[in-house]
């Protein structure tokens, strides 16, 4: 089973500035990584696929970069509707596994 | 637009059985592999288990292999899991979610509202 950890547990940002997600996998995935966000009492919402590219509909400040096992989730400048927990998830293999999430709070 | 609507959810004893739905609609159901996903209270994103659009092959988290059993009709639209077995470790709010990979194996890009579980005597 691939494990997947995110860093940092919770990030603390203000409104305006940029925010940097980390997700690391104990092996290899290639690209085949996603990216979830989720508010309380919500479903969790796709953001990012295939490690880079935006889910229909998600707001161009969301971007995903990596490959293998390190991978990055960069919200250029937040926004109050950006403020949640987020998940990346590996689907390279099965099972698929998610990490633990990084919530992203106002600073 | 596509819609996922879970049923079934609610209060088990230890060691009971639970059927959960999931209708599907806004989609060709029948192209598409569906995952249950859960979330225990307060807690992060558990994968569950997947079923191919032709109901060719199942996987299954370690944590529910041998208890739990997914399946689905195509001719109903609708995305099953038979939970026998039940311990208070499943009491999690269930997802049913859409493969994004039409005839293949993906990632979730369709998430239902979830219905809850509660094991507990």
């Amino acid at each position: 089973e691939k494990v997947m950890t995110q860093s940092p547990a919770t990030l603390s940002v203000s409104p305006g500035e940029r925010a940097t997600l980390s997700c690391r996998a104990s092996q290899g995935v290639s690209s085949n990584l996603a990216w979830y966000q989720q508010k309380p009492g919500q479903a969790p919402r796709l953001l990012i696929y295939d490690a880079s590219a935006r889910a229909t509909g998600i707001p161009a400040r969301f971007s995903g970069s990596g490959s293998g096992t390190e991978f990055t989730l960069t919200i250029s400048s937040l926004q109050s509707e950006d403020f949640a927990v987020y998940y990346c998830q590996q689907y390279n293999n099965w099972p698929r596994t998610f990490g633990q999430g990084t919530r992203v709070e106002i600073k | 637009q596509v819609q996922l609507v879970e049923s079934g959810g609610g209060v088990v004893q230890p060691g009971g059985s639970l059927r959960l739905s999931c209708a599907a609609s806004g989609f060709s159901f029948s192209n598409y592999g569906m995952h249950w996903v859960r979330q225990a209270p307060g807690k992060g994103l558990e994968w569950v288990a997947f079923i191919r659009y032709d109901e060719s092959d199942e996987y299954y988290a370690e944590s529910v292999k041998g208890r739990f059993t997914i399946s689905r009709d195509n001719s109903k639209n609708t995305l099953y899991i038979q939970m026998n077995s039940l311990r208070a470790e499943d009491t999690a709010v269930y997802y049913c979610a859409k493969d994004r990979g039409q005839w293949l194996d993906y990632n979730m890009d369709v998430w239902g509202k979830g219905t809850t579980v509660t094991v507990s005597s």
